[in-house]
C-alpha cells in the first residue's frame, strides 16, 4: 500500500514568489492536514481537509492557503513568499476513522 | 493556551541504557496524548498513543503512561539500540479537534555502540 507522497521533495524559491506543493493521500484516506516545520518554531498546524473542506485552521496568516479535490489529494499555496516561509512542509492523512495519522516526508521549501 | 512542554536535548545514551523522555502538557478537557518519531530525512511516524487517564501506550520497547494528576507523558524505553536515534515528539489532540496535533519541540536522542 502506497504512502503519502508529496512533491516536488525539495523547492527553492525568492522572496515575492508564490508556491504550491502537492500532496497524494493513502488510497480511502479522506482527511489530510499540513504541518509546518522550522528549527525556531517546530512543528506547527496549518490546516486540515475533510471531503473537500477546510475544518480546522491553524494561526498562519492569509498567504498559506490550501485545497482538496474530489479524490482527496490535496494541495497548499504560498502566496508572496517571505525568508522565514523557510520550512519543511508536512503532510499527513488520516482515515478519520481511528486516532493515527500518516505522514509523508514533506516538501522541503527554502525562500532566498 | 494549550501546549506540550518536551525536555530539552540532544540525549546521547550508551546501547542498552534507559531511556526517560519527559513530557509534561497543559490543555483544556481531555486530550489524547502521542509519540511521534522522525528519524534523519523522513516524516513522522506514530509511536505510541493513549486517550484517557492511566492508559498505557507501547511498541517496539517504548512505554508512555498518561498521568493525569501530574499533566505528564513521559517515554521510557529499557534498553536502546543504535536503530533508536531520532527525533521524538510528544503531541496532544484535543476533544473535538479533529486531526491538530500540538506538537512538543522535540528531543534528539544518539545512541551509541
Amino acid at each position: 500500500k502506497a504512502g503519502v507522497t508529496q512533491t516536488p521533495r525539495y523547492l527553492i524559491k525568492t522572496r515575492g514568489q508564490q508556491v504550491t506543493l502537492s500532496c497524494s493521500p493513502i488510497s480511502g484516506h479522506r482527511s489530510v492536514s499540513w504541518y509546518q516545520q522550522t528549527p525556531g518554531q517546530g512543528l506547527q498546524f496549518l490546516f486540515e481537509y475533510f471531503s473537500e473542506t477546510q475544518r480546522n485552521k491553524g494561526n498562519f496568516p492569509g498567504r498559506f492557503s490550501g485545497r482538496q479535490f474530489s479524490n482527496s489529494r490535496s494541495e497548499m499555496n504560498v502566496s508572496t513568499l517571505e525568508l522565514g516561509d523557510s520550512a519543511l512542509y508536512l503532510c499527513a492523512s488520516h482515515r478519520d476513522s481511528n486516532e493515527k495519522l500518516f505522514f509523508g516526508s514533506g516538501t522541503q521549501l527554502s525562500v532566498l | 493556551g494549550n501546549s506540550v512542554t518536551q525536555m530539552e536535548g540532544p540525549v546521547t545514551l550508551s546501547e542498552e541504557a534507559f531511556l526517560t523522555i519527559n513530557c509534561t502538557y497543559t490543555a483544556t478537557g481531555y486530550p489524547s496524548l502521542f509519540w511521534y518519531v522522525q528519524y534523519p530525512g523522513e516524516g513522522l511516524q506514530l509511536l505510541l498513543k493513549a486517550t484517557k487517564a492511566d492508559d498505557k501506550g507501547s511498541n517496539k520497547g517504548f512505554e508512555a503512561t498518561y498521568r493525569k494528576e501530574t499533566t505528564s507523558f513521559h517515554l521510557e524505553k529499557g534498553s536502546v539500540q543504535v536503530s533508536d536515534s531520532a527525533v521524538y515528539f510528544c503531541a496532544l489532540r484535543l476533544m473535538g479537534g479533529y486531526n491538530k496535533l500540538i506538537f512538543g519541540a522535540g528531543t534528539r536522542l544518539a545512541v551509541h555502540p
